[in-house]
């Protein structure tokens, strides 16, 4: 079964320290592999986009890595803010059943302190 | 440009009435879909539309309808609510898709309205 899976369900932390956030993914064949931020009470917002060849990618303070061999995605969040305060989600773009479909995971959600 | 907006934020619907929910994006986007987002689960694709005239099943479609006119505008139309469709509900748009079969180019970016919340009785 294609699934994407993400751990942990929910993180504190404290402003200004790192976290890391895991997406685990068995869907094959995977084309791409997205992550996006979801506020409270808004929609998702585009973080970054990675394709099966790329091992990382950085937007600011978010770098999301990328082990296509083990299918393994992690969003490492650096020096956080209370703005960084949301939800976290996978999303990973296959072919399935003939035809080409985004499979979402239910996301993280991150709480940073002051 | 507004992005994509929907309407309204808030409903409360009791069981079999009927209603609609709008989204518009200004953004001259083919592609637009809709998702509803239950706690624990990830969002799931209700119905979605390549182009004006054109739409299609997603992986949740029984109780909705949808239509797509114009290609600002994809009202998400409940016909008889029911407890079940309980959720929150996004719209989606994108510039473009490869083909009909969808196609999630590596630089293909969705965007999200702000969601509407839907609880049925």
């Amino acid at each position: 079964k294609n699934q994407v899976e993400q751990s942990p369900q929910s993180l504190i932390i404290l402003e200004g320290k790192n976290c890391t956030l895991q997406c685990n993914y068995t869907v094959s064949p995977f084309s791409n592999l997205r992550w996006y931020k979801q506020d409270t009470g808004r929609g998702p917002v585009s973080l970054t986009i990675m394709t099966f060849s790329e091992n990382t990618k950085s937007n600011g303070r978010y770098t999301a890595t990328l082990d296509a061999d083990t299918k393994q995605s992690s969003l490492h969040i650096t020096a956080s803010q209370l703005s960084d305060s949301a939800s976290y989600i996978c999303v990973v773009s296959a072919y399935v059943d003939s035809s080409y479909k985004l499979i979402f995971g239910s996301g993280t959600r991150l709480l940073v302190r002051p | 440009n507004a992005g994509v907006t929907q309407t309204p934020k808030f409903q409360v619907l009791k069981t079999g009435q009927s209603m609609t929910l709008q989204c518009a994006q200004d953004m001259n986007h083919e592609y637009m879909s809709w998702y509803r987002q239950d706690p624990g689960m990830g969002l799931r694709l209700i119905h979605y539309s390549v182009g004006a005239g054109i739409t299609d099943q997603g992986e949740v479609p029984n109780g909705y309808n949808v239509s797509r006119s114009t290609t600002e505008d994809f009202p998400l139309r409940l016909l008889s609510a029911a407890p079940s469709q309980t959720s929150v509900y996004f719209c989606a748009s994108s510039y473009s898709v490869g083909g009909a079969q969808g196609f999630w180019g590596d630089e293909e970016t969705q965007y999200f309205g702000p969601g509407t919340r839907l609880l049925v009785l």
